[in-house]
């Protein structure tokens, strides 16, 4: 089946502007995490949603970023006012939880976002 | 949370083997260690996963000891393929957030 698909792959924007990046998980998978990496960093936890329950947003890094989830499904990040240093790639995955233990992520591909 | 400290670099050469420690002090008793493998521009994959005492797939080891406040990941007769960035991650994924470590850059040589 579909992997995790992220949308735009490649975004360039203007200091200031607004953005919208989109994840759509795998299927029936009830966790969805948002991860920021900058150019060979690590990893770095933004937001978590796990099915209907109020999302951690621990990680988001000011209130320009928010991020929504749409019926269990689909969601957005959203950095308003982008600034240079919001220049990363974007990374979603999704968990099944569908079992006992604990499960893996699965990852997409990112969206990288380049402010100008 | 757990935090994890692994070592930032390795070397090898091919048709090695390589053991990746991680150290994870305070994990807890729900939480699973799941190694997952990064390459460049690419989101990151999972490798190998256990609890406790050792597992072993088509791919690599994982070793837990009985205090599991460590983990070593194993890779056998490593291939140029495998230069990548390595993340040790504690938690229990799908029911917590997830904070991933610095990650283990390897670099196999010839």
């Amino acid at each position: 089946g579909a992997g995790v698909s992220q949308s735009p792959s490649n975004k360039v924007t203007e200091k200031g502007k607004d953005v919208e990046l989109r994840c759509d998980p795998i299927s029936g998978h009830t966790a969805l995490y948002w991860y920021r990496q900058s150019l060979g960093q690590g990893l770095e936890f933004l937001i978590y949603f796990q099915g209907n329950s109020a999302p951690d947003k621990s990680g988001l890094p000011s209130d320009r970023f928010s991020a929504e989830r749409t019926g269990g499904s689909v969601s957005t990040l959203t950095i308003q006012r982008t600034q240079q240093e919001d220049s990363a790639v974007y990374l979603c995955a999704s968990s099944p939880r569908d079992r006992g233990g604990s499960g893996e992520l699965f990852f997409g591909e990112g969206s990288r976002l380049t402010v100008l | 949370l757990a935090k994890t400290t692994q070592p930032i670099s390795m070397d090898s050469y091919e048709g090695q083997e390589v053991n990746i420690t991680c150290s994870h002090n305070n994990i807890a008793t729900n939480d699973y260690i799941t190694w997952y493998q990064q390459f460049p521009s690419q989101g990151p994959r999972f490798i190998i996963q256990g609890y406790k005492t050792k597992v072993t797939n088509e791919v690599a080891s994982l070793f837990i000891p009985a205090d599991r406040k460590s983990s070593t990941l194993s890779l056998p007769r490593v291939s140029l393929s495998d230069t990548a960035v390595y993340y040790c991650l504690v938690g229990d994924t799908g029911f917590q957030k997830l904070v991933f470590g610095t990650g283990t850059r390897l670099l196999v040589s010839p």
